[in-house]
């Protein structure tokens, strides 16, 4: 069964601090996707990752992807209050699983003064 | 360029009834897929549909069933409602299936009292 786990589960961070999301899946795939969801909201595409080492940045968060770790990082930099949100990482194992994506649990990310 | 499109947004049933969710891909997108998303579970792949195909089926009762049409708008349909059916339900378009980018909707909210 694919598993995607991330940690921290909740995360509280002070302005202008960085911070690390982990994301650990179980297959072989190449195919990593960040979403972040504000509260009552949909999922809002943020990156995807669709080869090792690939790295992509978008103003303070950066997200990268090493699959033979099988390993995604979400890094925050110098976080602000904007970022508060609950961030979830997924992953499609390609094949026959087409258009399945597997989330993890999701981050809830709290920034405060 | 118009987002994914669910309707309706809210929708309170009772135990037993029956329900129809839809949505509206994105333009050219010929993927449709379909999530739960709860409290406890977090979010779970129900179904995708690719060409008025179903591609991928996730683990669910077959009273959660789906179809697309050939203009690419999907429903899905819940029928025998239970308690622990009230979830957000998310549908996501992508152009293609597996490795592209799946863009969500705003979600159907729905309650089963």
């Amino acid at each position: 069964e694919l598993k995607v786990e991330q940690n921290p589960l909740f995360l509280s961070m002070q302005e202008g601090k960085n911070y690390t999301i982990y994301c650990n899946y179980s297959t072989t795939s190449d195919r990593l996707y960040w979403y972040r969801q504000d509260p009552g909201k949909s999922l809002e595409s943020l990156f995807v990752l669709l080869s090792n080492g690939a790295v992509k940045q978008e103003g303070r968060l950066m997200a990268s992807l090493d699959t033979k770790a099988r390993l995604s990082t979400l890094h925050i930099t110098a976080a602000v209050h904007d970022l508060s949100a609950t961030y979830f990482c997924a992953e499609n194992a390609g094949g026959t699983s087409y258009g399945k994506l597997t989330f993890g649990q999701g981050t809830i990310l709290t920034v405060h003064p | 360029k118009a987002g994914v499109t669910q309707t309706p947004r809210y929708l309170i049933k009772t135990r037993g009834q029956q329900v129809t969710l839809s949505c509206s891909p994105i333009s050219g997108h010929r993927s449709v897929s379909w999530y739960q998303q709860t409290p406890g579970q977090g979010l779970q792949f129900l179904f995708e549909y690719f060409s008025e195909t179903q591609r991928n089926k996730g683990n669910f009762p077959g009273r959660f069933s789906g179809r697309q049409f050939s203009n690419s708008r999907s429903e899905m349909n819940v029928s025998t409602l239970e308690l622990g059916d009230s979830a957000l339900y998310l549908c996501a378009s992508s152009l293609f299936t597996g490795v592209s980018e799946a863009f969500f909707g705003q979600g159907t909210r729905l309650t089963v009292v």
